[in-house]
């Protein structure tokens, strides 16, 4: 059973960088046409999503983060990591990591969410 | 950017009742369309995907239907737990995105 895990810090100063790793177990991030995806959702609205890592490495942004987003892999910690720059209070929201299977890849595995709060 | 609007935005029912949740995609997505199951508190949850396929250990009573830009999901007889908030999310080219979510209350 393959499960996701975000971890990192709950809380971050503005204009700083946000940083969390999605760890996955119960199968390798290496194997299979998987795409490994970022999602957020602020309190009470709606789900954002962020963007996608392939195995191999390649990479799709949301472009309304584009300019501040980073997603990369290390297949040798079975993790992948989101970096979003120059927060803002807007950037507070619980994010998701998620897998998916194949190009069009629905989300079929979610990690429980981790709540980051951006504030002074 | 392909924008997803679901309707209606909440609906309040009763147990046993048929439900139906629409999405219209901004233009024609295929069939690239997902629906997902969301309760306080926790992670989305993957009930069909590529508008009418059942994810699997999904109950049976949840169905999708829809192409191109209109798609419906449907509950055939609603239980206590599917009372929750339901997201559609295209998936025929990135940026993905998400309708803004259909609440499902108890009437």
């Amino acid at each position: 059973q393959v499960q996701l895990q975000e971890s990192g810090p709950g809380l971050v100063k503005p204009s700083q960088t946000l940083s969390l790793t999605c760890t996955v177990s119960g199968g390798s991030i290496s194997s299979g046409s998987y795409y490994w995806s970022w999602i957020r959702q602020p309190a009470g609205k709606g789900l954002e999503w962020i963007g996608r890592i392939y195995t191999s490495g390649s990479t799709n942004y949301n472009p309304s983060l584009k300019s501040r987003v980073t997603i990369s892999v290390d297949t040798s910690k079975n993790q992948f990591s989101l970096k979003l720059s120059s927060v803002t209070a807007a950037d507070t929201a619980v994010y998701y990591c998620a897998r998916g299977k194949g190009w069009n890849d629905p989300l079929d595995y979610w990690g429980q969410g981790t709540l980051v709060t951006v504030s002074s | 950017d392909i924008q997803m609007t679901q309707s209606p935005s909440s609906l309040s029912a009763s147990v046993g009742d048929r439900v139906t949740i629409t999405c219209r995609a901004s233009q024609s997505i295929s069939s690239y369309l997902n629906w997902y199951q969301q309760k306080p508190g926790k992670a989305p949850k993957l009930l069909i995907y590529a508008a009418s396929s059942l994810q699997s250990g999904v109950p049976s009573r949840f169905s999708g239907s829809g192409s191109g830009t209109d798609f419906t999901l449907t509950i055939s007889s609603l239980q206590p737990e599917d009372f929750a908030t339901y997201y559609c999310q295209q998936s025929y080219s990135t940026p993905r995105s998400f309708g803004q979510g259909t609440k499902l209350e108890i009437k």
